[in-house]
């Protein structure tokens, strides 16, 4: 099976302007999750998306959002883009379903704003 | 809420030491428990986890970590260090509650020398 895919690898955005970030989850995969990394702040949870609805949300302002499509591909945008929102983000999928949760990670998008 | 703690932002042993990285973990649920390792320029790989059984976990590449109810704790070690096996490793802990959403360390790199 394919893993998780995230697109593109690398971002350069400018203050004030807006990014979507892609992932696909691996085949079967219903639940994916956004996580936001940074050297000080460390890995963070965004948000879940399980069958194409939020299912849990961390605590980010609401310049973050994300969807799901039907084929559990899911969007996550920033708007109005700040330099503190420069970080590696990451997507992790699993099915969703079940007792335990195994997360597994894309290799992530590394956003620079300027 | 759930929280983790890693001891030690850097630790650094040399080639064929045991290697032992410290977890802690808060939880007021029983926890779901999990090693995960973080190469340059890469997302997040699973080790091992803990979800319940048997207290000692074996993981990859010679890993394994015993979960000690009474000392909240989920240490991580390994009998003999190899080159390969610096990287960043980060422990996390996730509830039954029926989401997966992950709650990291900060994160422990790993240096080896030979």
């Amino acid at each position: 099976k394919a893993g998780v895919t995230q697109t593109p690898r690398y971002l350069i955005k400018t203050r004030g302007q807006q990014v979507t970030l892609s992932c696909s989850p691996i085949s079967g995969h219903r639940s994916v999750s956004w996580y936001q990394q940074t050297p000080g702040q460390g890995l963070q949870f965004l948000f879940e998306y399980f069958s194409e609805t939020q299912r849990n949300k961390g605590n980010f302002p609401g310049r973050f959002s994300g969807r799901q499509f039907s084929n559990s591909r899911s969007e996550m945008n920033v708007s109005t883009l700040e330099l503190g929102d420069s970080a590696l983000y990451l997507c992790a999928s699993n099915p969703g379903t079940g007792p335990v949760y195994e997360q597994y990670f894309g290799p992530g998008t590394r956003l620079t704003v300027t | 809420a759930q929280s983790v703690t890693q001891l030690g932002s850097h630790v650094s042993v040399s080639e064929g030491a045991l290697v032992l990285l410290r977890c802690n973990y808060s939880s007021s649920v029983p926890p779901y428990l999990f090693w995960y390792v973080q190469y340059p320029n890469q997302g997040l790989q699973l080790l091992l986890k803990y979800t319940t059984g048997a207290t000692l976990v074996k993981g990859i590449n010679g890993f394994e970590a015993e979960f000690k109810k009474s000392e909240t704790s989920f240490h991580l070690t390994k009998p003999s260090a190899h080159m390969s096996d610096a990287a960043e490793y980060f422990c996390a802990v996730s509830s039954n509650s029926g989401y997966s959403t992950l709650t990291f360390g900060k994160g422990t790199m790993l240096l080896v020398s030979p």
